[in-house]
């Protein structure tokens, strides 16, 4: 069955930096556009990023946009977030998810916590 | 401030229906049909209810339906279970630079 799996949260400093990852398998991971949405503590959902199947097309949220970087490594099935000077605001439960159409996120991951504090 | 607007709080007796909804504009809801409908419960990663405005994927029961007039979709739970007590998101697809847009959230309480 699908599954995806992420890591990679954990404590940094403002200013700091994090590299996120999510394995993914029980499907073609090379046929699926993948994203990550995050979750502040106790606020509602906000799409991050998306990269498409073959990596070609990538868009951001404009709260990232310049900080963050996707990527995905079809060979070892595998997704990434390179978050770069992390503020008190990044601070969320970080989830990848597979798209299957248009923004439709049917599978996701339990989630990584990441917390932006001195 | 979110893209899609959600009421805050829903609620209802078991056995009742409600319905939640998720207004946008012309750009994201109600220029295509990829609205989509998350349940999250506490501590838990959200999951897909409804795709495509009113599609359910296998397995999520048919109490569940999903509908659009305009720019403002809905979800409507009909015999409500208290293990219906959630959140829930709308998002749309959106022909802006980010791609998906997601509602605040309405929190259902069963009564």
């Amino acid at each position: 069955q699908v599954q995806l799996v992420e890591s990679g949260g954990g404590l940094v400093k403002p200013g700091g930096s994090l590299r996120l990852s999510c394995a993914a398998s029980g499907f073609t991971f090379s046929d699926y556009y993948m994203s990550w949405i995050r979750q502040a503590p106790g606020k509602g959902l906000e799409w991050v990023s998306y990269i498409s199947s073959s990596g070609s097309t990538i868009y951001y949220a404009d709260s990232v946009k310049g900080r963050f970087t996707i990527s995905r490594d079809n060979a070892k099935n595998s997704l990434y977030l390179q978050m770069n000077s992390l503020r008190a605001e990044d601070t969320a439960v970080y989830y990848c998810a597979r798209e299957s159409v248009a923004g439709t996120l049917g599978y996701w991951g339990q989630g990584t916590l990441v917390t932006v504090s001195s | 401030q979110s893209a899609l607007t959600q009421p805050a709080s829903v609620s209802g007796s078991p056995g009742q229906s409600i319905t939640i909804s998720c207004t946008g504009t012309s750009s994201d809801v109600g220029g295509y049909n990829y609205v989509s409908w998350y349940q999250q419960h506490p501590g838990k990663a959200p999951k897909l209810m409804i795709y495509e405005v009113s599609n359910r994927p296998s397995g999520v029961p048919d109490r569940f339906s999903g509908s659009k007039s305009g720019n403002t979709a809905s979800l409507t739970i009909s015999g409500l279970q208290a293990e219906d007590e959630a959140d829930y998101y709308c998002s749309s697809y959106t022909s802006s630079s980010t791609g998906v847009v997601f509602g605040g959230g309405t929190k259902l309480t069963v009564l």
